[in-house]
């Protein structure tokens, strides 16, 4: 079956611009979380979404990030006025969970390459 | 205290040889210890994974070591190949009360020399 989606694979921003990342999780999956990967930072959580529950936003580094899920499935992660820091790459991960049942295995997707000019 | 920590940031075996990766951390509310394994161009995928009830799980070359009263855990890879060669990370997360977030280590960069 399908494994978790991203897009764009690439994206090349100038400062200042705002970007959205989409993710598509494995179809199921009720949980879904945004981490970002750096070479200075290593791989770091930035939101979780479980099903109707409020996101969990402890990772987001600013107030420029946002995420959304919309009807339980897709996933947009959105940064306004990008800064050369945000350089990175985004990854999204899913996994399976029913009510407060955790499988704990998180599949991740390939990932958006974001560079900032 | 949400910090895990990993060694050797890079590591080289020969082929046929040991890889051991260590971990640490901090946090005693952690109840859940994966190993991604990450190939350039890919996202990280699951190796192998320990609960602190147990001390050791193997899964075919892989084995992780878990050392509860030291806040320790590592990877070895038995009869290391050059297809092993990847970044290895370690990971914590309290499953129920950190709904699963992953913290990670810094990563290792594994080499397997033929």
């Amino acid at each position: 079956g399908a494994g978790v989606s991203q897009s764009p694979s690439n994206k090349v921003t100038e400062k200042g611009k705002d970007v959205e990342l989409r993710c598509d999780p494995i179809s199921g999956h009720t949980a879904l979380y945004w981490y970002r990967q750096s070479l200075g930072q290593g791989l770091e959580f930035l939101i979780y979404f479980q099903g109707n529950s409020a996101p969990d936003k402890s990772g987001l580094p600013s107030d420029r990030f946002s995420a959304e899920r919309t009807g339980g499935s897709v996933s947009t992660l959105t940064i306004q006025r990008t800064q050369q820091e945000d350089s990175a790459v985004y990854l999204c991960a899913s996994s399976w969970t029913s009510g407060t049942f955790f499988t704990n295995e998180q599949f991740f997707g390939p990932g958006t390459r974001l560079t900032v000019l | 205290q949400q910090q895990v920590k990993q060694s050797p940031q890079s590591l080289i075996v020969q082929k046929g040889g040991i890889s051991i990766i260590n971990c640490a951390y901090e946090n005693t509310a952690f109840d859940y210890f994966p190993w991604y394994q990450q190939f350039p161009g890919k996202g990280p995928a699951l190796l192998i994974a320990i609960r602190p009830d147990v001390s050791e799980k193997k899964e075919g070359r892989f084995t992780i070591s878990f050392n509860k009263s030291a806040k320790q855990f590592s990877l070895h890879i038995m009869d290391s190949q050059p297809g092993d060669s990847a970044t290895y990370f370690c990971a914590a997360t309290a499953i129920y009360n950190q709904g699963g977030k992953l913290i990670f280590g810094q990563g290792t960069e594994l080499s397997v020399k033929p």
